[in-house]
């Protein structure tokens, strides 16, 4: 069965402090691979999807970037973090090429001081 | 501009009714429409599903209906349990792009089935 795995659980951080959350997907090869957030009181917002290494679409133009190093490794990177960053950040996979639903992890809980 | 809204952001039920959980949306290309379920501190989980094709999914105590014309579906949990309080969210898609997991998301309803 597949799994997804994404660290760490909850993040406190100064602003303009660097940001790296990372996520892997162990049972499947050459998965979709996502970035969402849900800031507060709002729903889920697409940041950034991946369909193969080194491919990354950004959906949002924002202080985030996004890449992966294998296929099945998403990291969600920025350099100086604002306070706007705050939120929930959710990584999520999809079969490639099917119509199927993403399923997610289970979310980092970032908070920019 | 809100694609996918949840107009209701909380439902209180008793335990053994049903639950109706309500989702509009605007844009005429999404054919394929999801429910997600989420509790506190956890990544959403995948419910049920309709295509554009069907007008209703049904899957145990889950159906989902879609009415294409009027751009509304809905989840209706029957019959409702404690353990179905959490937040339901809508989304939708279309078959643009790579696959259907570019989702856009209601902003959620916030389910509290009292025992």
């Amino acid at each position: 069965s597949q799994t997804i795995h994404q660290w760490p659980a909850t993040l406190v951080q100064p602003v303009g402090s660097p940001l790296s959350l990372e996520c892997t997907v162990e049972g499947t090869s050459n998965p979709n691979l996502y970035w969402y957030r849900q800031a507060a009181g709002r729903g889920l917002q697409l940041l950034f999807y991946s369909v193969g290494i080194g491919q990354i679409s950004s959906e949002v133009p924002q202080n985030l970037s996004a890449s992966r190093p294998q296929d099945r490794q998403f990291i969600l990177s920025s350099k100086k973090l604002l306070l706007s960053d705050s939120g929930f950040y959710l990584c999520a996979w999809s079969w490639a090429g099917r119509n199927s639903p993403l399923h997610f992890g289970n979310g980092t809980r970032l908070t920019v001081t | 501009d809100q694609q996918v809204k949840q107009n209701s952001p909380s439902l209180s039920v008793q335990e053994g009714r049903i639950s109706i959980l309500n989702c509009d949306y605007t844009n005429s290309m999404f054919d394929y429409f999801l429910w997600y379920k989420k509790y506190p501190a956890e990544g959403p989980t995948f419910l049920i599903s309709i295509s554009s094709i069907k007008d209703k999914n049904e899957d145990g105590r889950f159906t989902v209906f879609l009415n294409k014309s009027a751009k509304h579906l809905s989840l209706h949990i029957v019959p409702s349990q404690p353990g179905d309080s959490a937040v339901y969210f809508c989304a939708a898609t279309y078959a643009g792009g790579t696959s259907y997991g570019k989702l856009t998301f209601g902003q959620g309803t916030i389910l509290t089935v009292h025992p």
